[in-house]
């Protein structure tokens, strides 16, 4: 079946330095990516995603790209902070079916 | 409030006892999905509805049914319920398909 596969499961950095979650996916018509964060105890919430009609998406801090060639999207964080201590999923949607396939987490911690 | 409600938020049950988990948006939104939460799987989607009266299987349907028989409403039901579906439940809404998904705060179910 398809699948998305996240990388790593666990991100240590220190307070100020970037941090760079990696996602693959499967399904060559994926068109739909979005990033989730979860805090501890609360429910996921969406942070930023993009199309396939885009290579790169910038939101002040957060940015994520896009390799649709090697079916590949990325999660940037820079200047990070302590309350970017979270699980951050991301997904790919299939545009014919609309169901989703998330990635299995990145645990980010963010060391004062 | 833009919302969307869970219930129960907690249930403890016996093998084989029917259950449903309620799940109701005040958005006007399409697309409603859900999904279960297991340490190291991530977010697995069970189902989802395109629309009142269309729904479709996501990755992990076994044992699950759901229903939406009017817009803001999509009940997950476990006809006979058993150990490994004990989870943590999201329900999401999302206006269409590929767009921001809103969850509710989630239904930590345990079957012993």
């Amino acid at each position: 079946g398809e699948n998305v596969e996240q990388h790593p499961s666990t991100l240590s950095v220190q307070e100020g330095d970037s941090a760079v979650i990696k996602c693959t996916y499967s399904d060559s018509a994926s068109n739909y990516f979005p990033w989730y964060k979860q805090e501890l105890g609360k429910r996921p919430q969406l942070i930023i995603d993009i199309r396939s009609n885009v290579g790169e998406k910038k939101d002040q801090r957060i940015a994520v790209t896009l390799n649709k060639t090697a079916k590949h999207f990325s999660l940037h964080i820079t200047e990070t902070q302590p309350e970017d201590s979270a699980v951050y999923f991301c997904a790919a949607s299939n545009p014919g079916t609309y169901k989703y396939i998330f990635g299995t987490g990145t645990r980010l911690k963010v060391l004062a | 409030e833009a919302q969307v409600t869970q219930n129960p938020r907690y249930l403890i049950t016996v093998t084989g006892k029917k259950l449903t988990v309620t799940c109701s948006q005040n958005m006007n939104h399409e697309y409603m999905s859900w999904y279960r939460q297991d340490p190291g799987l991530g977010l697995r989607q069970i189902y989802y509805s395109m629309n009142v009266e269309v729904t479709d299987k996501g990755d992990v349907p076994e044992g699950y049914k759901v229903s939406r028989k009017e817009k803001r409403n999509f009940p997950l039901i476990l006809e006979s319920p058993s150990p490994n579906q004990t989870s943590l439940y999201f329900c999401a809404s999302s206006l269409t398909g590929a767009r921001e998904q809103y969850f509710g705060p989630g239904t930590r179910l345990t079957v012993t």
